[in-house]
């Protein structure tokens, strides 16, 4: 069955600690990757995509993402966060012609200022 | 411009009642959905159009009736709410399947 899991539900972490967040997926054919985030009180907005290519992707506000196709992973990190960041962030995959992206159950990121 | 604009942003009512949300896209994309966010977050995906045909519908019971009268409009009907109804729902489009979406800023229900 096609599913992403996402490591962590609940991340805290102090300004100016990295981050990474673990995401993988479970889809045998080619995929599309995201990361979305949702400030509080938002809508989800894209943070970054991999459709092909260069699989170091970098994204808004200095996140990156590194495709990993052999461990079918796709985690999200900064070298740095701010207390900005704070955020609901969710990886997901899509693929063309499949009408569907799949979300992952999404993970809180507190950080403390 | 708002790229996806929905209405209204939040929905008060009674069980029983039925509800319309109304999303509109100006992207010019093919491709629309209505998403489900409870409480705890999950996102999970209701319907999905495409160049105003029903693609998906992912076993939500009969009582949600989406309508897109075109591509750039995708509206959710709800009869006999009920209370585990409440959420935030989200409408999204993308010019492809597979493609980056682009949220509206989320309807939140609530059923009394």
């Amino acid at each position: 069955a096609q599913s992403v899991s996402q490591h962590n539900h609940h991340v805290i972490l102090s300004e100016a600690a990295s981050l990474e967040l673990g995401c993988n997926y479970s889809y045998g054919g080619t995929v599309n990757l995201f990361w979305y985030v949702q400030y509080p009180g938002q809508h989800l907005q894209l943070l970054l995509k991999y459709f092909s290519g260069d699989p170091l992707v970098k994204g808004i506000k200095g996140f990156e993402a590194e495709f990993i196709k052999s461990k079918f992973s796709f985690n999200l990190r900064k070298p740095s966060v701010q207390w900005s960041d704070t955020a609901e962030y969710f990886c997901a995959f899509g693929n063309t012609g499949g009408f569907k992206t799949i979300f992952g159950a999404g993970t809180r990121l507190f950080v403390k200022a | 411009d708002t790229a996806v604009s929905q209405t209204p942003k939040y929905l008060v009512t009674q069980m029983g009642n039925d509800k319309s949300i109304k999303c509109e896209q100006n992207l010019g994309h093919d491709t629309m959905y209505w998403y489900k966010q409870d409480s705890k977050k999950f996102l999970k995906i209701m319907f999905s159009y495409n160049n105003k045909e029903l693609i998906i519908n992912e076993t939500v019971p009969n009582r949600f009736s989406p309508k897109s009268p075109d591509k750039a409009h995708l509206n959710l009907h709800i009869n006999s709410l009920e209370l585990g109804d409440s959420a935030v729902y989200f409408c999204a489009s993308s010019q492809a399947s597979g493609d980056t979406q682009y949220f509206g800023p989320g309807t939140r229900l609530t059923v009394l």
